[in-house]
């Protein structure tokens, strides 16, 4: 199995605090994901960054920052929670060429509660 | 923009019997990936199957098989001899070979199998 952690891995905040959520690759893999998983919508994708620093936005990027300082780290910043990130959270990381770039490998995931 | 409609929001089956889940996709790139994710009730996400836009050839894995067809944009999931430990959640996805390779999920098929 592909070497990713998500910390933590349950989570429950009120409306209105900061909350970051961290993905953990022991891979070396250029590219990594977050996602979140929601009833009736299957995975979107929030952010995504292909490379140290470089970052750009998903499908679903508003209301939530995120910051890549080195290789291994990926933090997903919710600067205010909202009840409507109440969801489960998914890191992805790729690879950079062959098989390994075009499948993603998927962490645990982290159950986020919103009240 | 790239789209991946799962039309089956739950199926139960009788174990034993064959299961087809059908997964239809929209994009007008030439070059692009399918895949197929198992999520398990505990939650993780499974990788299942793989597969380019230039290979239409179908595929079987033990009980499990995949049938990409172009014409129809189609790439549907068959399950022959169903068992109790096939109840998932089972989700299509679309990738680009593009930079970034990001996954494009449909909303997922629930299945349940019964004893």
């Amino acid at each position: 199995d592909a070497g990713i952690t998500q910390s933590p891995r349950h989570k429950v905040t009120e409306t209105g605090t900061p909350v970051t959520l961290r993905c953990h690759q022991t891979e070396n893999h250029r590219y990594m994901y977050w996602y979140r998983q929601d009833p009736g919508h299957g995975l979107r994708l929030i952010h995504y960054s292909y490379g140290v620093k470089d970052t750009d936005k998903g499908e679903v990027s508003d209301g939530y920052s995120v910051s890549r300082s080195k290789t291994e780290d990926f933090l997903l910043t919710l600067e205010s929670a909202t009840s409507s990130q109440t969801s489960v959270y998914f890191c992805a990381i790729s690879g950079n060429s062959g098989a390994s770039y075009n499948e993603q490998f998927f962490g645990p995931g982290t159950r986020l509660t919103v009240l | 923009a790239q789209k991946v409609t799962q039309a089956q929001t739950e199926i139960s089956v009788v174990e034993k019997e064959d299961v087809t889940l059908d997964c239809v996709y929209e994009t007008r790139d030439t070059t692009y990936y399918l895949f197929w994710y198992k999520q398990p009730p505990s939650g993780e996400l499974v990788f299942l199957i793989r597969r380019n836009s230039f290979d239409e050839q179908n595929e079987i894995s033990g009980r499990y098989s995949w049938n990409f067809q172009k014409s129809t944009s189609s790439f549907n999931f068959t399950i022959t001899a169903s068992q109790v430990v096939d109840s998932a959640v089972y989700f299509c996805a679309l990738s680009l070979m593009e930079y970034g390779n990001k996954l494009v999920f449909g909303a997922g098929t629930i299945l349940r199998v019964k004893s």
